[in-house]
């Protein structure tokens, strides 16, 4: 599986739009972007995934490079309740199990 | 619907104890997976189960070790606790086996071994 770098921390204003980056610089081809987030002392939550064309769903965006070495995921309102750690992870359509690595903590600020 | 349960919420255990933990995935999905996350750090893939048959094991000892029974429930089962598996242990439902789909997470089970 490639390795995902993200920062370790965030802010953002509430009411703003939330940009967080994710670097996989050795992803192969068969290998999907996957977000997910953690609210504090729950278990994680699916957010969204992707394999090369932009996608977009109720609770966010993900954009992949045309390289597919980078992505970012966009939450378009942040709100106080999207204050979690946001865990990017590059995964083999057949793969079993999900590598999350250390994540960024987003702290959504009134 | 209901969502992922787990069984219990909270558990304390004295070191060289045997420990089991319950999940119940959503109804429909076939796959069970277990994860250890110690604190600070992400989730780490201990097993996956899919139609009752393990379809992936993590770097996890022989003291770990995982059963799917036939309505897609599963256990957990840690024997001779160690200070180190002291962590919260998730479960993640999804409807096959392979990571193409969104795997649903339980709200853990937080062992504590001292």
């Amino acid at each position: 599986d490639a390795k995902t770098t993200q920062p370790t921390s965030m802010d953002c204003a509430e009411g703003r739009a939330a940009n967080l980056p994710c670097n996989h610089s050795t992803i192969s081809g068969n290998e999907y972007v996957y977000w997910y987030r953690q609210i504090h002392s729950q278990g994680p939550q699916y957010i969204i995934h992707g394999l090369k064309n932009n996608e977009t769903n109720e609770m966010a965006s993900l954009i992949i490079t045309e390289d597919r070495k980078s992505s970012t995921l966009i939450l378009p309102h942040a709100t106080l309740r999207d204050t979690a750690v946001y865990y990017c992870i590059a995964e083999e359509t057949s793969g079993s199990r999900l590598t999350f690595g250390e994540g960024t903590q987003l702290t959504v600020n009134p | 619907d209901a969502g992922v349960t787990q069984s219990p919420t909270h558990l304390i255990k004295t070191r060289g104890q045997h420990v089991t933990l319950r999940c119940s995935p959503i109804s429909g999905h076939k796959s069970v997976s277990w994860y250890q996350q110690v604190l600070g750090q992400g989730p780490q893939f201990i097993f996956q189960y899919y139609e009752k048959e393990e379809r992936g094991r993590g770097n996890f000892p022989d003291r770990f070790s995982a059963r799917q029974f036939p309505n897609y429930s599963s256990e957990l089962n840690v024997n001779a606790l160690l200070l180190g598996d002291s962590a919260l242990y998730l479960c993640a439902s999804s409807l096959a086996g392979t990571s193409v789909y969104e795997q649903y997470f339980g709200p853990g089970t937080r062992l504590t071994v001292t």
